[in-house]
């Protein structure tokens, strides 16, 4: 069974700060997925890494994917109240299966 | 807007009672996906149908039971409610890895 470890499971910060939520696992997946989640309602993607190592940039948010594909980190820097949710990472099989992990709750208090 | 849709976005119960949510998927996606969501499980994926098919089980009860008609929406049906039972339950549809969510159906059993 393939698990997937995400850290802190909740983080509460001041509007300003930088703030990084790992995702690690013990199993190697084809690609990484990272969705938030607002109140009431469904997850949004929000990147797809790839290749072991990579980085995507999406205007305040960085994305990592491990040299070895089995872990990703996403780094904020100066968090905004409007980006308070649950961050959800999710890993990709090569049968399109998707393994999520627990969620990191973010609050960004103003 | 994801352009998947969810009804009811709100059900309210009692135990032992049974329940059918429903989804319909975006213009074109032949897959449907139902996850159930509450803190302490996260989200977990129940099942998945893909053109009127079953194609992956995950940790569904026998308790429910799900179908996909020829327009392609699903309904997800829940029996003998449980207490326990109380959760989000979210449907997804997809294009390859990525999962496009619905808003959701909060259920609560009293």
């Amino acid at each position: 069974t393939q698990l997937l470890e995400q850290s802190p499971q909740f983080l509460s910060i001041q509007e300003g700060e930088n703030l990084t939520v790992y995702c690690n696992s013990s199993s190697v997946f084809s690609s990484l997925q990272w969705y938030r989640q607002e109140p009431g309602e469904g997850p949004v993607l929000l990147v797809t890494v790839v290749t072991g190592g990579e980085v995507k940039k999406l205007k305040r948010l960085t994305f990592q994917f491990g040299d070895a594909r089995k872990d990703s980190s996403l780094h904020i820097t100066a968090a905004q109240p409007g980006d308070t949710g649950l961050y959800l990472c999710a890993g990709a099989s090569s049968n399109y299966k998707l393994t999520f992990g627990k969620g990191t709750l973010l609050t960004v208090n103003p | 807007d994801s352009g998947v849709t969810q009804t009811p976005k709100h059900l309210i119960t009692a135990t032992g009672q049974r329940v059918t949510l429903r989804c319909s998927p975006r213009s074109g996606d032949l897959s449907v996906y139902w996850y159930q969501q509450s803190l302490d499980q996260g989200l977990q994926f129940l099942i998945q149908y893909y053109n009127g098919e079953e194609r992956a089980k995950g940790n569904i009860l026998e308790r429910f039971s799900a179908q996909q008609f020829p327009d392609l929406h699903s309904e997800l049906n829940l029996s003998s409610l449980e207490l326990g039972d109380s959760a989000l339950y979210f449907c997804a549809s997809s294009g390859g890895d990525i999962r496009y969510f619905g808003p959701g159906t909060r259920l609560t059993v009293l």
